[in-house]
């Protein structure tokens, strides 16, 4: 079943403890974003990646990193969480990198909690 | 630059009602657009998107939406509204020559009373 993953779907943790969130999509696309969800704030896009060893800052990368060293997967880093970025997080992928007409598929999202 | 503006962040009908939510885009360039829905516990998936083929774009689950450039809208309507539309929906728009960023509305929450 072609699909995005996302682990851990759960997470509570605090200040300062470093996380990953992973995300792994089997439908060899080029491109991969992250965003988070807030409640009146929409998505807003955290980071994104182009295609391997290809990644940029979307509106508020700030206290995230990622790195794309395979195509399938893209991890989104927290290396000092904080409250501020307790949130929904969610992955997605699209096929081609230029062409935009195509939709995002999307993981089922993470739900972070930073205490 | 690209930005959307979703009219409504709840929206509140009938079941059997018009359903209708309102999304407004900014693009400097020729833009796709997109409607997505979210589940309660679900990540989004697509209800349709315009892509410049036509301006009426018929998605799944009886939902539609037009593209108008003179309004600079691309507002999703369903004849009649069934529980199971209960839901958020997202309006997104992105372009070729901005390819990396994607940028989405606040999003509208549906209800549905019986």
């Amino acid at each position: 079943e072609a699909q995005v993953t996302q682990n851990p779907r759960y997470l509570i943790t605090v200040t300062g403890k470093k996380l990953t969130v992973t995300c792994s999509q089997n439908m060899n696309h080029e491109y991969m974003s992250w965003y988070r969800q807030d409640p009146g704030l929409g998505l807003r896009q955290i980071y994104y990646s182009m295609n391997v060893e290809v990644t940029d800052k979307g509106d508020v990368p700030e206290g995230y990193k990622v790195s794309r060293k395979e195509k399938r997967n893209f991890p989104l880093i927290l290396e000092s969480p904080s409250p501020n970025q307790t949130s929904l997080y969610f992955c997605a992928s699209r096929p081609t990198q230029r062409k935009t007409y195509n939709e995002q598929f999307f993981g089922p999202g993470t739900r972070l909690t930073v205490l | 630059a690209q930005s959307v503006t979703q009219l409504g962040s709840h929206v509140s009908v009938s079941e059997g009602a018009l359903v209708l939510l309102r999304c407004n885009y900014s693009s400097s360039v020729p833009p796709y657009l997109f409607w997505y829905v979210q589940y309660p516990n679900q990540g989004l998936q697509l209800l349709l998107k315009y892509t410049s083929a036509a301006t009426l774009v018929k998605g799944i689950n009886g939902f539609e939406a037009e593209f108008k450039k003179s309004e600079t809208s691309f507002h999703l309507t369903k004849p009649s509204a069934h529980m199971s539309d209960a839901a958020e929906y997202f309006c997104a728009v992105s372009a070729d020559t901005n390819a990396g960023k994607s940028t989405f509305g606040d999003g509208t929450t549906l209800t549905v009373k019986p």
